[in-house]
């Protein structure tokens, strides 16, 4: 069990459009989603953390206008990057929790290349 | 601020040795302990985790939590090349964010 998938796998759009990535916790309900930024060969950057019905919770220095998160049910987020620019080009991965303090299983990512 | 060191690396070890891969925390009151494996290009993969003092055996991994000294390490006996990856460490304290580290970077020399 827990499978977090996430779409789509990559995507190229152009500057200026809007992006939205899902995920999803297949065989389980995650109480939290969390949405990570890495850059080539650099760690893991926390952008939020969203609870199911609530609003997401922004790290320092992500900007919540221009990264929509929505957690509409129990198995899935989404992240919509808002009106992109090339320097949103990243790794964007998902990770979702079943219980507070529990592990977290991240799902495959989304390489985003804005043009 | 809540940190959790690893060193970078990259740590080399030959094909068939024992990998030792060491994390920090500042944060005295975290309470999970997770190790995750990222090869490259990819999201990580939990491998591990700890909550109490001492070791926790998993095929060939065994990872080791001592809360007194506010580490936690990961040993890989036998290794393959197929464990070269960066492994992650992370920590929690329950009502608050997990803290990712760094990762060092492991090479396993065939």
């Amino acid at each position: 069990g827990a499978v977090v998938s996430q779409h789509p796998s990559w995507v190229i759009c152009k500057s200026g459009t809007s992006v939205k990535i899902e995920c999803r916790s297949l065989d389980f309900q995650a109480t939290t989603m969390f949405w990570y930024r890495q850059f080539p060969k650099q760690s893991l950057m926390l952008m939020a953390t969203s609870n199911e019905g609530s609003k997401a919770t922004y790290e320092q220095g992500v900007e919540k206008d221009k990264f929509l998160i929505n957690h509409a049910s129990l198995t899935l987020s989404t992240l919509t990057v808002t009106s992109a620019h090339p320097e949103d080009s990243s790794f964007y991965i998902c990770s979702a929790g079943r219980s507070s303090g529990g592990e977290q299983y991240f799902g495959p990512g989304t390489r985003l290349t804005v043009t | 601020q809540k940190e959790v060191e690893q060193n970078s690396g990259p740590l080399s070890v030959p094909e068939g040795a024992i990998a030792s891969l060491n994390c920090t925390y500042s944060d005295r009151g975290s309470q999970s302990f997770f190790w995750y494996r990222q090869y490259s290009g990819k999201s990580p993969e939990l491998i591990m985790f700890i909550y109490s003092n001492g070791d926790k055996e998993d095929g060939r991994f065994t990872a080791q939590l001592n809360k007194a000294s506010q580490y936690v390490s990961l040993l890989i006996r036998d290794s393959q090349p197929s464990d070269s990856a960066t492994y992650l460490c992370a920590v929690h304290n329950y009502g608050q964010n997990f803290v990712f580290g760094p990762g060092t970077r492991l090479s396993v020399l065939p």
